[in-house]
């Protein structure tokens, strides 16, 4: 068993949509959790970032992390054709940066 | 944030050379990291690069393999050896800003090994 279980997609919606990212883990020490965005052929895009279980809010998007479930989630409000990209889960025991990912989830949002 | 960049950005190479790759941070980073993100799959940490001294190395990855240096907060290389087609991938670096646990990454260096 994978210690991040992100379903890969793809997932498709249409402009405007409310998406919904999910990732499940099994490592409770997990404390650090983050999503980046990935377009083809460049580095990963720090999206959010949130520490411990609770909700962050930016913009159209929103991170949710439920500790107790093991479970954390980002949701893309009014999603938009540019929001079409790979979205990585991460997450680490600690400030000391060593990052267990997901596998991706394949978004494309259609006009 | 920080501004990673890397040079080269891809790279086709014989079996049997070796690449270095370099990664330069646009502010002094506490930490730098290289990842691997081969064909279809997500990112698995190769090592994590000490200033002035050896990398840390993760499982299932040697110092033989994949030397890294980092001479000083701004500045990190990974060199492949001895590539094998099996080396063909993604390799990203990354950091960590100071006083913060945010990480940052690299445009990636595509490599192809033939």
């Amino acid at each position: 068993q994978k210690e991040v279980e992100q379903d890969p997609g793809p997932l498709s919606v249409p402009e405007g949509a409310i998406v919904s990212l999910n990732c499940t883990y099994s490592n409770s020490a997990f404390q650090y959790f983050m999503w980046y965005r990935q377009y083809s052929r460049k580095g990963p895009e720090l999206l959010m970032y949130t520490y411990s279980s609770g909700n962050k809010e930016d913009g159209r998007f929103t991170a949710q992390v439920d500790k107790s479930s093991k479970y954390i989630s980002l949701f893309i409000r009014d999603s938009q054709p540019s929001d079409s990209a790979t979205y990585l889960c991460a997450m680490s025991q600690s400030n000391t940066g060593k990052l267990i990912f997901g596998q991706g989830t394949t978004l494309q949002v259609k006009p | 944030s920080a501004v990673i960049s890397q040079k080269p950005s891809r790279d086709i190479c014989q079996r049997g050379t070796s690449l270095t790759i370099q990664c330069q941070v646009d502010s002094q980073v506490t930490m730098m990291f290289w990842y691997r993100q081969q064909p279809g799959q997500s990112l698995t940490l190769i090592a994590t690069a000490n200033q002035g001294s050896e990398a840390t190395y993760e499982s299932g990855f040697v110092i033989d393999k994949f030397p890294i240096s980092r001479p000083n907060l701004t500045f990190s290389t990974l060199t492949v050896s001895n590539m094998s087609p099996e080396d063909s991938s993604i390799y990203l670096c990354s950091g960590i800003g100071t006083g913060a646990y945010e990480q940052y990454f690299g445009p990636g260096t595509r490599l192809t090994v033939t």
